[in-house]
């Protein structure tokens, strides 16, 4: 069983829809929590940003992190064709010199 | 916003050839990494630096060598590539303390015939 798990979709969803993206892991000792998306021959670019538990919201994204479930979300809302990529769950525990585990990563599809 | 960049961003080569691919950041980051990623996969580690000097291979093997000189340098290098080195490979960089992730490059998309 992999560390991170992520449901790599893809999920298509109308404009405007709310989006949710969930990564659920099995490590009690992640502290540091992140999102990447990802385009189509690019490279990950960091999304969000939170440490331990609780709410972290940027403009139309949201991050949460419920440590006790070990599950972790970000939401999108008023969702657009170019939120459509791949988004990556990260996650890394204290002082482990930034390596990170990462989740497979989810296809989004935002259809006009 | 990161700054941390990849050439060539495209390479055809044909098998044999050394290659090296490289990777520099301008953001004073101690920490560099390369990953391995195929269309539609997962992100492998193949190699990570903690510093001048310091390299360390990651959870994929692979063929592929990397030096650490210049705390903004981490080329990789292929001594002799093979088809199935084709893939997408990133760079990344990080800073620990409070903030502990990574910024990625482009990407280098390497073809090998």
């Amino acid at each position: 069983q992999k560390e991170v798990e992520q449901d790599p979709g893809p999920l298509s969803v109308p404009e405007g829809a709310i989006v949710s993206l969930n990564c659920t892991y099995s490590n009690s000792a992640f502290q540091y929590f992140m999102w990447y998306r990802q385009y189509s021959r690019k490279g990950p670019e960091l999304l969000m940003y939170t440490y331990s538990s609780g709410n972290k919201e940027d403009g139309r994204f949201t991050a949460q992190v419920d440590k006790s479930s070990k599950y972790i979300s970000l939401f999108i809302r008023d969702s657009q064709p170019s939120d459509s990529a791949t988004y990556l769950c990260a996650m890394s525990v204290h002082n482990a010199g930034n390596m990170l585990t990462f989740g497979g990563g989810t296809r989004l599809m935002v259809k006009p | 916003e990161a700054d941390i960049y990849q050439t060539p961003r495209y390479l055809v080569i044909g098998t044999g050839k050394k290659i090296t691919l490289e990777c520099s950041q301008t953001m004073g980051h101690d920490k560099m990494y390369w990953y391995q990623q195929d269309p539609g996969m997962e992100l492998h580690l193949i190699h990570y630096s903690y510093g001048v000097n310091s390299t360390e291979k990651g959870d994929l093997s692979s063929e592929s060598t990397v030096s650490r000189i210049r705390t903004e340098h981490f080329p990789l290098t292929l001594e002799s590539a093979r088809p199935s080195h084709t893939s997408q490979y990133l760079c990344a960089s990080g800073l620990a303390g409070a903030q502990e992730t990574q910024y990625f490059g482009p990407g280098t998309r390497l073809l090998v015939l």
